[in-house]
This record gives structure tokens, sequence and C-alpha cells, in this order.
């Protein structure tokens, strides 16, 4: 039981453009959401969260949207860079943002391409 | 920032040996850890929850005798994968909640192999 989707396993962007990674989720209990960049055969990087009682958080070139009554989140990339080309992976816990320590679920990733 | 380190980052090993994996916090204490395991190009799939000072809460088909997990102090956690098999191979990453920036940071990872 896949609780975290991220139905585009790929993207192509070119630079300079925005980038644009969707996420769905099943779990009504979710209500603490992350962005983490992935390399291969390394950790996952933390990019940005999003607390349950936010619909937007911003962080520089990122922003991520969250839509609850469609469980439904996104992370755009404006503008794209080159070195944003990784594979982006969501993640989604059922602790809150200041709750205890929850398992995070992950989402399948999504591998960004920013082309020149 | 937050720093996760996991140690070794890639470790070879013979079928039927045992292979121990280090999970450190180095600027906080980090009452609970996470283990996840990789197979190429899928997601991160949580093994267990490690609680220091208590016995690790194990995801469904996990075999808790098998991948042994020790939290002796709010800074290190260790996974030891025992008896080791072929089908263990894979990418094993760490993880601690740090209140303190309010967010999971993660190790860099262990590549396993059994031969």
């Amino acid at each position: 039981d896949q609780q975290v989707k991220q139905n585009s396993p790929s993207l192509s962007v070119q630079e300079g453009r925005i980038s644009i990674l969707n996420c769905d989720y099943t779990n009504s209990m979710f209500d603490y959401f992350l962005w983490y960049k992935k390399y291969p055969a390394e950790g996952p990087t933390f990019l940005i969260s999003i607390s349950s009682i936010k619909d937007k958080n911003e962080d520089g070139r990122f922003t991520v949207f969250l839509n609850k009554s469609a469980k439904h989140l996104s992370l755009h990339i404006v503008p794209s860079q080159p070195g944003d080309s990784a594979v982006y992976f969501c993640a989604a816990s059922a602790g809150g943002a200041t709750g205890t320590a929850s398992k995070l679920t992950f989402g399948t990733g999504t591998r960004l391409q920013v082309t020149l | 920032g937050a720093v996760v380190s996991q140690h070794p980052s890639w470790v070879i090993c013979k079928s039927g040996t045992s292979v121990k994996i280090e999970c450190r916090s180095l600027d906080f204490q980090a009452t609970t850890m996470f283990w996840y395991r990789q197979f190429p190009k899928q997601s991160l799939m949580l093994m267990a929850t490690s609680n220091e000072g208590s016995k690790a809460t194990y995801e469904q088909g996990v075999e808790k005798d098998k991948f042994l997990i020790n939290h002796a102090s709010l800074t290190l956690s260790t996974l030891t994968v025992t008896s080791a098999h072929p089908e263990d191979s894979s990418f094993y990453i760490c993880s601690a909640r740090d209140w303190v920036w309010d967010g999971y940071t993660f190790g860099s990872g262990t590549r396993l192999t059994v031969v």
C-alpha cells in the first residue's frame, strides 16, 4: 500500500524554467510533509517542509504548496538550474512538525533533469 | 546545521557473516533514529525506529533477529545485519530528528554488498 505517491518517475525541464514536482498521499493522518533531494549512493538532503496548518512555504527558489482537500502537494523550483538535477522524494509523517519523532513515509521519487 | 554521520559508506562481506553499520548524530542528541533501506531505483523503505534505551520498533515484514538495532546512547544507533545473504545487498540509510532545526537529517548511507 503506497501511501505517498509520485506519479511522474521523471521530468525534464530547461534551465531557467520552472520545475513542478507533484506528490499525492492517501493517509489523512499525515500532517507534516517534506521534500528531499537525493543523488545515487548518497543520503537524502532536506530541501523544504510544510505543516498541514499552512498551504504554502517558500525558501529561496523552492516553494511547496499543500492542498489538504486534494491530499496533494507540489514542489516548485524557480528558476531551475542544472545543479538541481537529481531524484526528488516527498515524504510525510503523522507526528506533526513539533510532535514526537514520527516515522517518515517516502514517495517513489521523481528524477529531475535540468537541461541547458 | 544538524549532521548525521554514517559508517561505513560501503562494505563488501561474505555470505553468512555479520556487518555492523553505525549512525551518529554529531551535533545534537537523537532519542529516536530511523533505519531505511533502498533498492535500486526504488523508494526508501523504513525498516525500524530506533529508540534510545529501549527496543527498536520494526516495520511489518522486517526480521528483527536478522537486523539487530541498538541505540545505546543519545548520539549512536547501530544496525547489524546478521548472517548476511546476497539478497540483503542494498543501500541502508539512517536518519534522526533534530528538534533544533525541526527536521529529519539523513546519514550518507551504506552500500552493502554480500557475495
